[in-house]
């Protein structure tokens, strides 16, 4: 069955630090990806989606993400993260009539 | 703002009655989504129409219902409700299946 796994349910990094959210999807035909965060009480908002191309995409607020095949792997990634990033990061995987979100990985910011 | 609304906001109920949440999607989009977010369940996806067709179906329970009416808007029905629906329910829409979703602010049910 088609998953989206993201293994880490809770980081907490320091601001400043750099980041790195993993996502591993599991449909075997290329996938369309997307990373969503959502801050407290608020509905989700699109980071970036890979679709085709160009593997490393650029989102908003700093954050980009690295499609790779072989890894089944999209992870995230920002160089240096501020407190307002503290949120929860979802993955999402779509194709084939299927929507699938991972767990969701909660962010915590240290001063 | 995403440019898709929800209504209710909030909403307080009983157990055993029926309930109607309403989306309206962003301008030009005809694709809508329904997903419910509980703290022990996550975040699942329920149903996914396309201009005005189911297109795709997730953990929806049996109790539950959507449409997508000609003017696009969608309604998600709950009934016989249990203390167990108790959450926030959200609303998406995209341009077309596959295709990024933007959501709404969402609707908190709570079931007493």
């Amino acid at each position: 069955a088609q998953s989206v796994t993201q293994p880490d349910i809770h980081i907490t990094v320091s601001e400043g630090a750099s980041l790195e959210l993993r996502c591993n999807y599991s449909y075997g035909a290329t996938p369309y990806l997307f990373w969503y965060v959502q801050s407290p009480g608020q509905g989700l908002q699109l980071l970036l989606k890979y679709f085709s191309g160009d593997t490393l995409v650029q989102g908003i607020k700093g954050f980009e993400a690295e499609f790779k095949r072989s890894q089944s792997s999209f992870n995230l990634r920002k160089p240096s993260v501020h407190w307002s990033d503290a949120a929860e990061y979802f993955c999402d995987e779509q194709g084939a009539q299927k929507l699938v979100f991972g767990q969701g990985t909660r962010l915590t910011i240290n001063p | 703002d995403s440019g898709v609304t929800q209504t209710p906001k909030h909403l307080i109920t009983a157990t055993g009655q029926r309930v109607t949440l309403r989306c309206s999607p962003r301008s030009g989009d005809l694709s809508v989504y329904w997903y419910q977010q509980s703290l022990d369940q996550g975040l699942q996806f329920l149903i996914q129409y396309y201009n005005g067709e189911e297109r795709a179906k997730g953990n929806i329970l049996e109790r539950f219902s959507a449409q997508q009416f000609p003017d696009l808007h969608s309604e998600l029905n709950l009934s016989s409700l249990e203390l167990g629906d108790s959450a926030l329910y959200f609303c998406a829409s995209s341009v077309a299946p596959d295709y990024e979703q933007y959501f709404g602010p969402g609707t908190r049910l709570t079931v007493t």
